[in-house]
């Protein structure tokens, strides 16, 4: 049972580039969630998903994108990337709206 | 939509003494107030939560409090050990519209001095 699992580890962009960050989950939750943690501003949520191809805005959606094409997926994409998105991404998933979210360990973005 | 304030943001105590950190709310409807706790490069883990329906909640040398009316919640850990050195997050969810998202506040650096 790997749990939440998050691809790649870290990534380097350039200004413009794009890319796509993959969150896996083998628990077979309903919920999912991508979140951004910035130094001194905690976590906050950029998109989440209550179920297979549904997604839904969260926080700070701006220059994201996401997709749910199967339950145990959740994609996070960056179009054109941005130095404002560089940041520790981290994606989270629960069993139902009021259970536990368990996290993937992160992801580290530098865009230049 | 919901708001979390975090106090302090650093907190410094010696070993075996006492940690106290400090949330406020702003939605009445938040029903349910979660802690994680993230070491150093680790993902955030759940390490305490409370519903609205009770006022403490105990977990060993952690625990956590709650007051509806003043809309605030804290976590206390008690005799405090090195491993304890971590940031700590609190979280609010509210009860029904909107209750698949949490709101986390900004995090609270927690140092053990041995």
């Amino acid at each position: 049972n790997a749990g939440v699992t998050q691809t790649p580890k870290f990534r380097v962009l350039k200004t413009g580039q794009s890319m796509t960050l993959l969150c896996a989950q083998d628990m077979n939750h309903e919920y999912m969630y991508w979140y951004r943690q910035d130094p001194g501003m905690g976590l906050r949520l950029i998109h989440y998903s209550v179920g297979e191809g549904t997604t839904a805005k969260g926080e700070v959606p701006d220059g994201y994108n996401v997709s749910r094409l199967k339950k145990q997926n959740f994609l996070l994409g960056l179009e054109s990337a941005a130095p404002s998105q560089t940041s520790v991404y981290f994606c989270a998933s629960s069993y139902r709206a009021e259970g536990e979210q368990y996290f993937g360990p992160g992801t580290r973005l530098t865009v230049t | 939509g919901e708001n979390v304030e975090q106090h302090p943001s650093t907190l410094s105590v010696q070993e075996g003494d006492s940690a106290v950190i400090k949330c406020t709310y702003s939605d009445s409807a938040s029903n349910y107030f979660p802690w994680y706790k993230q070491e150093l490069g680790k993902r955030p883990q759940l390490i305490i939560d409370i519903r609205s329906n009770v006022g403490e909640k105990k977990d060993q040398r952690i625990a956590v409090t709650l007051n509806k009316t003043a809309k605030h919640f804290s976590l206390h850990i008690t005799e405090t050990q090195p491993e304890d050195s971590a940031v700590y997050f609190c979280a609010a969810r509210p009860q029904n519209f909107g209750n698949e998202k949490l709101t986390f506040g900004t995090g609270t650096r927690l140092t053990i001095i041995p």
